[in-house]
Order: structure tokens, then sequence, then C-alpha cells
């Protein structure tokens, strides 16, 4: 089946700079690719997902990048706020209505 | 995801007792998915059910666990004789038509004493 690594599991980073996750996955079969942002005590909240036939995709400070021949996808937040702080997972599945199989994890803190 | 109703919220039984989820999907969604995160971890894949279908069980328990989703009302997460390594969190996700993203609900919360 499915594996979903996700590196780093714990990222500070002060107000305004960036920061990136990184994921790789071992299915070359998997096609979507979504990114969840889970506060605590909540479930996880869809920011931005990207399927196989994109390389990148942009949702104003958010952006993500595919690379299929490596199998791995990351995720760029630019000019970060405190209210960015979060885990944020990605995951992997043959179509978004699949089971997904998640990375462990990145808590990002955001220092002011 | 607030279309996502699950409930309780918080939930806590004794070893032994049975445990009932409840998942609400959002309006006009029929496809209904459970995952549990354990402490720290991520979520892990259960089941994946249609109405009145279960389509993928593959993540499920064999013993102790089962999954419905009726015609009407809500989908059922059901956990007999619960122990202490069931203590999680189970999220429910549903989606319009199994074709487009899912959207997650807040989770129940177990814990098993």
């Amino acid at each position: 089946g499915e594996n979903v690594e996700q590196h780093p599991s714990t990222l500070s980073v002060q107000e305004g700079d960036s920061a990136v996750i990184k994921c790789t996955y071992s299915d070359s079969a998997s096609n979507y690719f979504p990114w969840y942002k889970q506060e605590l005590g909540k479930g996880p909240q869809l920011i931005i997902d990207i399927r196989s036939n994109v390389g990148e995709k942009k949702d104003q400070r958010i952006a993500v990048t595919l690379n299929k021949t490596a199998k791995h996808f990351s995720l760029h937040i630019t000019e970060t706020q405190p209210e960015d702080s979060a885990v944020y997972f990605c995951a992997a599945s043959k179509d978004p209505a699949r089971q997904l199989t998640f990375g462990s994890g990145t808590q990002l803190t955001v220092l002011p | 995801n607030a279309g996502v109703m699950q409930n309780p919220r918080h939930l806590v039984r004794r070893r032994g007792q049975e445990a009932r989820l409840r998942c609400s999907p959002m309006k006009g969604h029929s496809h209904v998915y459970w995952y549990r995160q354990l402490p720290e971890e991520g979520l892990k894949f259960m089941v994946y059910l249609q109405k009145e279908n279960i389509i993928d069980e593959s993540g499920m328990p064999k013993e102790r666990f089962s999954a419905e989703f009726p015609k009407e009302g809500p989908s059922i997460l059901r956990i007999q004789q619960v122990v202490r390594g069931d203590s999680a969190a189970y999220f429910c996700a549903s989606s319009l038509d199994g074709i487009t993203e899912a959207f997650f609900g807040q989770g129940t919360r177990l814990t098993v004493v």
C-alpha cells in the first residue's frame, strides 16, 4: 500500500519568513495530493490540493509543488503569520474519493 | 468543513463498554469516510461508505468495529467492548459524489478508562 513520509516534524519560523514542508510517497499510482491544516482540538481543514497533471499550484500565500518522477511534493507558505501556527498534514491517494494516506504531520510555529 | 457534524465531541467509556460515534455528512453528500488519529500521529483510514453500502473497509479492525450509513440518518461507527488502545480521535469526512474532495468534521475524542 501507499506510504507517505513527511518532514520536518516540527518547524519554527519568524513571522514574515517562509515555511516549507516536504513529503514523499511510494505508490506511483497516486495522483491526488491534498494538504490539511489542523488546529488544536479541531478537524483537518483542506487548504490546498494538487493533482498529478499539474506541477505547481498557488493560492495567495500558499503554494504546492509536485515532482511525480521523484515522488515528492512540498507545501510553501510565504509571509507567515502567527495564525498559520498549526499542525500541517500532507496526504496522497489514487483519487479524491478514495482513502487518503496521511503523513505524520508537521507542527509549525510562527514566532511573532 | 463546518458542515460535517460529529457527535458527541467527547466520549468517555469504561473498558468493555460500547462506543457509538455519529456523523452527519454535509448536505447533499452521500459518501462518508472514517479515520482514526492516535495522539501525535497522522490520520489512518478506517472505512468508506455510501448510503447503505460499505465500499472499502480495509482499514477497519476485523473484530469489535463496525460501521453503517443507513438510507436515513447519520453514519454510525460502533466499537464494542472497548479497550484502552481504542482511545483516539475519530474523524468523519464526507464527499458529494465520490469524485470531489472530502471535508472533515471536528472529530469525536474517545477516552477509555
